[in-house]
């Protein structure tokens, strides 16, 4: 059973431009969570999702942000407009249920 | 919402020391993990411990709900140990709140 997947590993975006961070859970879990961890910080929860749900957007940015899980394919992290301050690592997180399962995460760099 | 403690901040050990990390929360918890994030910064399942104790090989922990904390102990320690030490809380229909972490650094 293959870990919880996410594309690309490493992202360079120029400030102003769009980038898209994805994810695919393990097989079985139906939920997906994104969290952002900035340098020597903890990870920081931003959105819960279901299959073709946003359950918990409570953490997400309001604006430039916005998250999705369709019933095909992976779920996609969307940042518009991106600025210096978006740098981080972008973690998700598959669960069948209660316990969570990490992938490597995405490390963006904006410029 | 639920704080999350861990203690000690940073810890620097000899290679073969034994350690024990401590994380505290302040409230009740249906949920709660322990990860290891090395130092190329992928995150690793330790346990999943909300309560009682759990071994596996050089590591266990021990949660104690009621008194809220939880405890991890690593025997025996590797250079490979070294990294930051998570510890994650959930409650009943909330998120997943982390510690600021242990960061253990294991000399050779």
């Amino acid at each position: 059973n293959a870990g919880v997947m996410q594309n690309p590993r490493h992202l360079v975006r120029r400030r102003g431009q769009e980038a898209r961070l994805r994810c695919s859970p393990m097989k079985g879990h139906s939920h997906v969570y994104w969290y952002r961890q900035l340098p020597e910080e903890g990870l920081k929860f931003m959105v819960y999702l279901q299959k073709e749900n946003i359950i918990d957007e409570s953490g997400m940015p309001k604006e430039r942000f916005s998250a999705e899980f369709p019933k095909e394919g992976p779920s996609i992290l969307r940042i518009q407009q991106v600025v210096r301050g978006d740098s981080a690592a972008y973690f998700c997180a598959s669960s069948p249920g209660a316990e969570q399962y990490f992938g490597p995460g995405t490390r963006l760099t904006v410029t | 919402g639920i704080q999350v403690e861990q203690s000690p901040p940073d810890l620097i050990l000899q290679e073969g020391a034994n350690s024990t990390l401590r994380c505290n929360f302040s409230d009740s918890v249906n949920n709660l993990q322990w990860f290891h994030q090395n130092p190329w910064g992928q995150l690793i399942n330790l346990f999943y411990i909300p309560s009682g104790t759990k071994q596996n090989g050089r590591l266990s922990a021990t949660t104690v709900a009621t008194e809220r904390y939880s405890l991890l102990y690593i025997s025996s320690s590797q250079t490979t140990d070294s990294g930051v030490y998570f510890c994650a809380v959930e409650q009943y229909g909330q998120n997943f709140v982390f510690g600021p972490g242990t960061r253990l650094s294991v000399l050779p």
